[in-house]
């Protein structure tokens, strides 16, 4: 079974507007943590926003945020006021406590930002 | 300061070659990991280093993936008898503390990419 479902191939998104890219995730572990990472065609993996299983609260980092819906298993991220420099592969990540040391990644998400 | 840097950035081998990929971590970074990120998908785990420990090697597809870091520091990942569904991007990561932290962030390199004709 897919432990992290990224069910967007692309999204398009017009230059200012807000944009939720999707994630859901699959893990019988209590103890866990979400990540999002942007990979530009550069191709190095640029680290956003960190959400932990035990967070009260949403997180936010800049223009972006996390939409964690615990009990649907999702980590939707939202990037606010987009821009052109947003456009990138963005891939939603787990790691598990019980885990070991792997990072587990989604297909990603193409997203192009409209001018 | 510098990032994690990768070379080379791209490398085609013919099938059965063997090849070397080296990964530069961030200076005093204590964790590395390697991932293989095939065409279209995200990057698979496939070993972890603390210092020079290989602590989880669990994510090798094969005995042909061998991966070392002899002094804590610079990392190879070498693949013997190289075969075409090798054809990859190999990101090297690595992040200041030990990996037992959920929410330590890794840091990574832009990646090899190895095309096996």
């Amino acid at each position: 079974a897919q432990k992290i479902t990224q069910t967007q191939p692309g999204m398009f998104v017009q230059e200012k507007e807000a944009v939720t890219l999707d994630c859901t995730y699959d893990t019988s572990d209590p103890s866990y943590g979400l990540f999002w990472y942007k990979q530009p065609s550069s191709g190095e993996m640029i680290f956003l926003i960190y959400q932990g299983s035990y967070d009260q609260q949403n997180a936010t980092e800049g223009r972006y945020s996390l939409n964690f819906q615990k009990a649907r298993k999702s980590a939707n991220l939202v990037i606010s006021a987009s821009q052109l420099g947003d456009s990138a592969m963005y891939f939603c990540a787990m790691r598990e406590r019980n885990g070991g040391f792997k990072t587990i990644f989604g297909a990603g998400t193409r997203l192009f930002v409209k001018a | 300061g510098a990032g994690v840097s990768q070379s080379p950035r791209y490398k085609v081998a013919k099938r059965g070659q063997d090849v070397a990929l080296r990964c530069d971590p961030i200076s005093g970074h204590v964790s590395l990991f390697w991932y293989q990120q095939a065409l279209g998908q995200g990057p698979e785990f496939l070993t972890y280093f603390q210092n020079e420990a290989q602590l989880d090697k669990s994510g090798l597809p094969s005995d042909r993936f061998f991966a070392e870091r002899p002094e804590g520091s610079v990392s190879t990942l070498k693949i013997q008898r190289t075969q075409q569904e090798d054809s990859a991007v190999y990101l090297c990561a690595s992040s200041p503390r030990l990996a037992g932290m959920i929410q330590e962030t890794q840091y990574f390199g832009p990646g090899t990419r190895l095309l096996v004709l």
